[in-house]
């Protein structure tokens, strides 16, 4: 069965420094993997994804992701951090064993960028 | 453009009381989603329906059932409320499961059983 883990509950980033959230995966066959962003009080909002392709995918806001299959790894990333970007960030999976597949979510981390 | 649509946005219900969540999206999708958002819990799939016609049981689908009304609708019943089932619920929708393309989402509905 897919699954995906987020090990870090909160990351806390001085505004300005480099961020990177962590996620960890596991499935049957291929992943497709993305990543989501929630604002206080909102649904979820899609930030980026990787298919197929290049390891180093490119998103909105600034945000990036770099895919490593040897380390079954999907961790967002951004070279420097703004206020604004403190949210929750959730990384998402679908296995592509299982034609069709639902996409399932991690539990989430929480980051919070200081000025 | 309305999107992913939920009603009600907040209810408050008794341990036993049945209600029925709504969702309605406009983009023409075929696929939508029902997920509950708990603390530490993340999102967890509750049921889906692929595509017009069907449904399939997610992660966590005991004490739900789901109805998909038409390609527009897709609906989440609670016939007896329990206090495990606080928690806030999110309808989500993609143009289909199996093109990877990105699920937008409603603004949730808080449900509270006391």
């Amino acid at each position: 069965a897919q699954s995906v883990a987020q090990p870090e509950d909160q990351v806390n980033v001085a505004e300005g420094n480099p961020l990177t959230v962590k996620c960890t995966y596991s499935v049957s066959g291929n992943p497709y993997l993305f990543w989501y962003v929630q604002y206080p009080n909102r649904g979820l909002q899609f930030l980026l994804k990787y298919i197929t392709g290049d390891n180093l995918v490119k998103g909105s806001y600034g945000f990036e992701a770099e895919f490593n299959k040897s380390q079954t790894s999907f961790h967002l990333k951004k070279p420097s951090a703004l206020v604004s970007d403190s949210a929750l960030y959730f990384c998402a999976v679908r296995d592509s064993y299982n034609q069709g597949g639902k996409l399932i979510f991690g539990q989430g981390t929480e980051l919070s960028v200081k000025p | 453009n309305a999107g992913v649509t939920q009603t009600p946005k907040f209810q408050v219900l008794k341990t036993g009381q049945s209600m029925t969540l709504q969702c309605a999206q406009d983009m023409n999708h075929n696929s939508m989603y029902w997920y509950r958002q708990d603390p530490g819990m993340g999102l967890r799939l509750i049921y889906y329906s692929a595509s017009e016609g069907t449904t399939d049981k997610g992660e966590v689908p005991n004490g739900y059932n789901v109805s998909r009304l038409n390609k527009r609708e897709f609906s989440l019943r609670l016939e007896s409320a329990a206090p495990s089932q606080t928690s806030v619920y999110f309808c989500a929708s993609e143009k289909g499961m199996w093109m990877n393309t990105e699920a937008f989402f409603g603004q949730g509905t808080r449900l509270t059983v006391v």
